[in-house]
């Protein structure tokens, strides 16, 4: 069965600092997918990121960033510079290649709180 | 494209009323999903379908239906409402076309929130 975990319920930075929220996935799938999707407080779901389990390399964007690593089953997601319109709710979310579309499943989310 | 349209945004009921909430797509999607979003659960799957007139159960599918007789429509009904079933209501959508190399994802609509009495 697919589990995503999400240990860190609450973290709360002051603005500028750095952040890593970290994601740990179960699968008996060797071809996956994985996801990070924002929610701030308006409540809409932001899709950020899919990985493939193929495709092992880190990503970049801006101030985000991704580091996949199957030998832990971890996907972690770091801000840099954290800025306030960071604050939201952060859901990793998995899916195997054999049901995907079918069953995304998703973490209990990390809440970040940025603080001025 | 107005992308995943989910109507009511707001709902109260009282315990024992059913009600539907609609959701619609318009980027031709095959798989269309829904799911409820609880305080520190994260999003749980209620049903699914993989194509018109095709829908299966996910992970919470008690107390509610589905059907999907168009590929643009998929509504949610509660049969007879209860307090457990307060909640957010997500519905997505997606391409089945994983296999083919997409870099895709699910498209979420914008939630409904249910309060049951």
């Amino acid at each position: 069965a697919q589990k995503v975990t999400q240990a860190q319920t609450e973290i709360s930075v002051v603005e500028k600092e750095d952040v890593t929220l970290d994601c740990v996935y179960e699968t008996r799938d060797t071809t996956y997918y994985l996801f990070w999707y924002k929610q701030p407080p308006s409540g809409e779901l932001v899709f950020l990121i899919r990985r493939n389990s193929f495709d092992e390399q880190n990503e970049i964007s801006g101030r985000y960033s991704w580091n996949f690593q199957k030998s832990t089953s971890s996907f972690n997601f770091t801000i840099t510079a954290s800025q306030v319109v960071d604050s939201a709710v952060y859901f990793c979310a998995l899916s195997e290649a054999v049901n995907y579309g079918q069953n995304f499943v998703f973490g209990p989310g990390t809440r970040l709180s940025v603080l001025p | 494209n107005a992308g995943v349209t989910q109507t009511p945004k707001f709902q109260v009921l009282k315990t024992g009323q059913s009600m539907t909430l609609q959701c619609a797509q318009d980027m031709n999607h095959e798989y269309m999903s829904w799911y409820r979003q609880d305080p520190g659960m994260g999003l749980r799957l209620i049903h699914y379908s993989v194509g018109a007139g095709i829908t299966d159960q996910g992970e919470v599918p008690n107390g509610y239906n589905v059907s999907r007789s168009t590929t643009e429509d998929f509504p949610l009904r509660l049969l007879s409402a209860a307090p457990s079933q307060t909640s957010v209501y997500f519905c997505a959508s997606s391409y089945s076309g994983l296999a083919k190399g997409r870099t895709d994802t699910q498209y979420f609509g914008p939630g409904t929130r249910l309060t049951v009495l």
